[in-house]
């Protein structure tokens, strides 16, 4: 069972917005910066969002972060077929010293 | 561009030993922290640990200590993840990722290595 809750899955229409959440604690997101991972078929998890909120060079302004409390959430705008992906949210975990995943959403573009 | 290349898949017997290899290219090794992450069949994502590139030393997580041992080969910028007397359940695929930004441990992780497929059957 992961540290931080993800829905399994979420959906979406092309053009559509989707939001994805992710749920933790104090010691996880409370404290510390929230980072977000695509993993598309196939292939290795990339970072799509950093310290929250940021974007690496490359990644769409279609993909945004955000974060308040002790939950975060990437939400993706403008919904493409290409976006259909494995979304893994990650922070780290004071208590537990280390770094803490979620389970994973799997994003369907239908 | 920065880029981890990691060893291709491999099938091994229970009790045999493991060594998953992680070549580095496009940036100073020794900068950024190294770290591996664990997929079982069907979970999620599992942080194992960091190795420091500059110093050697490893940190190791719970339920990774022991077997695991995280090690490095800094005159060809690889970092290497070895496991012995494998089980079963170590079937999963094993990914290198660097630690981002100034390369600091607690870092978002970029890039990832394509990942391992480590498979122990008998």
């Amino acid at each position: 069972q992961s540290v931080l809750t993800q829905p399994p899955s979420a959906s979406g229409t092309p053009g559509q917005r989707v939001t994805i959440s992710c749920s933790g604690s104090s010691s996880s997101i409370g404290g510390n910066t929230v980072n977000w991972y695509q993993r598309l078929p196939g292939t290795a998890p990339k970072l799509l969002i950093y310290s929250n909120n940021q974007r690496p060079s490359g990644v769409p302004d279609r993909f945004s972060g955000s974060k308040s409390g002790t939950s975060a959430s990437l939400a993706i705008s403008g919904l493409q077929s290409e976006d259909e992906a494995d979304y893994y949210c990650a922070a780290w975990d004071d208590s537990l010293n280390g770094w803490v995943f979620g389970g994973g959403t799997k994003l369907t573009v239908l | 561009q920065v880029q981890l290349v990691q060893s291709g898949s491999e099938l091994k017997k229970p009790g045999a030993s493991v060594k998953v290899s992680c070549k580095a290219s496009g940036y100073t090794f020794n900068s950024h922290a190294m770290n591996w992450v664990r997929q079982a069949p069907g979970q999620g994502l599992e942080w194992m640990g960091w190795i420091n590139t500059y110093t050697g030393n490893p940190t190791y997580v719970q339920g990774f200590t022991g077997r695991f041992v995280f090690s490095l080969d800094t005159s060809v910028s690889t970092a290497y993840l070895q496991i012995s007397s494998l089980k079963a359940e170590d079937t999963a695929v094993y990914y290198c990722a660097r630690s981002g930004g100034n390369g600091y441990y607690r870092n978002w992780f970029d890039p990832w290595g394509q990942g391992t497929l480590v498979t122990v059957s008998s």
